[in-house]
């Protein structure tokens, strides 16, 4: 059964650093597009960013640009999303999701992790 | 950018009500157009993509329709289990922007 499990969510002050893992299973991880979405608490949904199958390609929100990156490790069937320069804005619940059918909308969700950014 | 823009952000309506929300892109995605439902503390559930395309295991209830800029989501008979926020997105490229969501009650 396809999974994905969140973690490296957490408080932390603004101008700070925070680094959130994906890890997956129950599918080819290696083969798929993978995405972050965030929502922050009681407000809509807004797409983060993008990584390729293969690392190749990532894209970004204009709101994280410059100060977010994305990563993943096939091997390790894990995909990292760096958060760095945090701002109170920030704050959400940051879900890891992805796209089975190529041309289709996110179909897999995990259940988020908390990312707080207060002083 | 791409925006979404949902009407209306949020309605009421009765048990076995026919309900419709409609989705407007700024510009057009042919029918790149995906619908999500999204139940108070649960995670965003995908109904509906390529416009009109039914997710697997989703009620016949639920229906899309639209392309280029204008889009709609059709509950052709309002249960109390759709008490939910529903979205929009356009999904065929980045970045993948969401509407802002309609929050629908029961009446």
């Amino acid at each position: 059964q396809m999974q994905l499990v969140e973690s490296g969510g957490g408080v932390v002050q603004p101008g700070g650093s925070l680094r959130l893992s994906c890890a997956a299973s129950g599918f080819t991880f290696s083969t798929y597009a993978m995405y972050w979405v965030r929502q922050t608490p009681g407000k809509g949904l807004e797409w983060v960013a993008v990584i390729s199958y293969d690392g190749s390609y990532e894209k970004f929100a204009d709101s994280v640009k410059g100060r977010f990156s994305i990563s993943r490790d096939n091997s390790k069937n894990t995909m990292y999303l760096q958060m760095n320069s945090l701002r109170v804005e920030d704050t959400a619940v940051y879900y890891c999701v992805s796209r089975i059918v190529v041309t289709g909308g996110f179909d897999y969700w995990g259940q988020g992790t908390l990312v707080t950014v207060s002083s | 950018d791409i925006q979404m823009t949902q009407s209306p952000s949020s309605l009421s309506a009765s048990v076995g009500d026919r309900v419709t929300i409609t989705c407007r892109a700024s510009q057009d995605i042919t029918r790149y157009l995906a619908w999500y439902q999204q139940k108070p503390g649960k995670v965003p559930k995908l109904l509906i993509y390529a416009a009109s395309t039914l997710q697997s295991g989703v009620p016949s209830r639920f229906s899309g329709s639209g392309s280029g800029t204008e889009f709609t989501l059709v509950i052709s008979s309002l249960q109390p289990e759709d008490v939910a926020t529903y979205y929009c997105q356009r999904h065929n490229s980045a970045p993948y922007a969401f509407g802002q969501g309609t929050k629908l009650e029961i009446k």
